[in-house]
This record gives structure tokens, sequence and C-alpha cells, in this order.
């Protein structure tokens, strides 16, 4: 599957603790994105990348989020002292740079449920 | 920042008719559209997708129309078959912009 991958595809933790996520995009995509996406919602943007620059971070990204795509290729979204609020649907994308606007594939998504 | 409206936020057509999803924006410098189908427990996939120079766009049992001045914009499926039923967003993007803003999605059910 060349598809966006990401891991693991469900996480259950306890409220505080800090969890990990991980994201590899299309390999020859540059721009990678995450969204977050609760019940019976649209996904919602929270921050993206060209390369390993992070270039736009939503408001929804408190300091308890961080981000980081260290060599360009996958992504890693930590979320320190989780709260019940953050549990939700995860969504990695990714997509090339050439001119206008690229298609964003998404990944599977990682679900969180905080306890 | 950009606001997209989406109705209705559940639908149910009988297989073999057409259903249309509208949505709304918010935000005149969006000139992308895209619209996504979402199967249970499944990633968002693009279905179609339409740019603001272009009024219409057909692809096999699917169209997406675009009204720019009343900024709307709507998809439509013939001939509705059972594999259809998903969860469908709409979506926005200014131009010089990477941020999808998403309606909030149509569940769609085809009753066979």
């Amino acid at each position: 599957d060349t598809g966006v991958s990401q891991n693991p595809r469900h996480k259950i933790t306890k409220r505080g603790q800090n969890v990990t996520f991980r994201c590899d995009p299309i390999s020859e995509h540059n721009r990678l994105y995450w969204y977050r996406q609760t019940l019976g919602q649209g996904p919602e943007f929270l921050t993206y990348f060209q390369n390993e620059a992070q270039l736009e971070k939503s408001r929804l990204l408190s300091d308890r989020f961080s981000a980081e795509r260290p060599k360009g290729s996958f992504s890693t979204l930590e979320i320190q002292r989780t709260e019940q609020g953050d549990s939700a649907m995860y969504l990695c994308a990714s997509s090339r740079t050439s001119g206008y606007y690229n298609e964003q594939f998404f990944g599977p998504g990682t679900r969180l449920t905080v306890l | 920042g950009e606001n997209v409206e989406q109705h209705p936020s559940t639908l149910s057509v009988q297989e073999g008719d057409s259903a249309v999803i509208k949505c709304t924006y918010s935000d005149s410098a969006s000139n992308y559209f895209p619209w996504y189908k979402q199967e249970l427990g499944k990633r968002p996939q693009l279905i179609i997708d339409i740019r603001s120079n272009v009024g219409e766009k057909k692809d096999q049992r699917i169209a997406v129309t675009l009204n720019k001045t009343a900024k709307h914009f709507s998809l439509h499926i013939t001939e509705t078959q059972p594999e259809d039923s998903a969860v469908y967003f709409c979506a926005a993007i200014p131009f010089g912009n990477e941020k999808l803003t998403f309606g909030t999605g149509t569940r769609l059910t085809i009753i066979p």
C-alpha cells in the first residue's frame, strides 16, 4: 500500500498521560497536514508542514500539542497531559507542491480515546 | 477565516434516484472546492473537485456545480447505488492557503 499510513490506528489512554502518533506520507509528497475529526463533524485543520518546516498552526493546537517532521518525511503529533476533550480521530494527509492546488490524500487516522 | 455550511445532514434516497448535497462558503477568496466521501471507519477520499474558474464539472454519475456570486456549490449523484451510501464532506480553500475548511458532512443512505 503506497498511500498515507498512520500508527497506531487506535489508542486508549488515561487522562493526564502523553500520547504520540505517527504519520508516513506518500513518498514524493512534501506537504503534510494534521486534522482532527470528532463524531459527526468534518475534519478540522490543526497544522501543516512543507518539508520539515511547520508553516501554519491552528488555534485548536494548544500548547499541549506539538508536531514535528524532522527530516521532511514522517511526522509525529504528541499530545501531553491528555484531556477527555482530546478524544477524536486524528487524520494525517499529504500532497505535492506543483503550482496550483493539489489533492490532499488522507491516511486512515488514529482514533484516540481518553478515559 | 473560511466557514463552510453543508445541508442536509442526513439524506435517504431510493436506489436509482438522484441525490443533491449543498454547501455554502463565506470567504470570497476561496477558489478550490473538493468533495470527499468517507465510508464507515475509512479515510476520506476525494471524489470530485472544482476550481473557481469553472461552473460545472462532471465525472460519470457525479457532478459538482459552483455559483461564485452566491458562494454556493453542490454535489449531484445520479442513478444512486447502494455503494454510494457514506458520509460526504464538502470543503473550501482560498488561493495561497493550505488549510481545507470542511462542512459538517451529509450522511447519505441509499435504500435498495
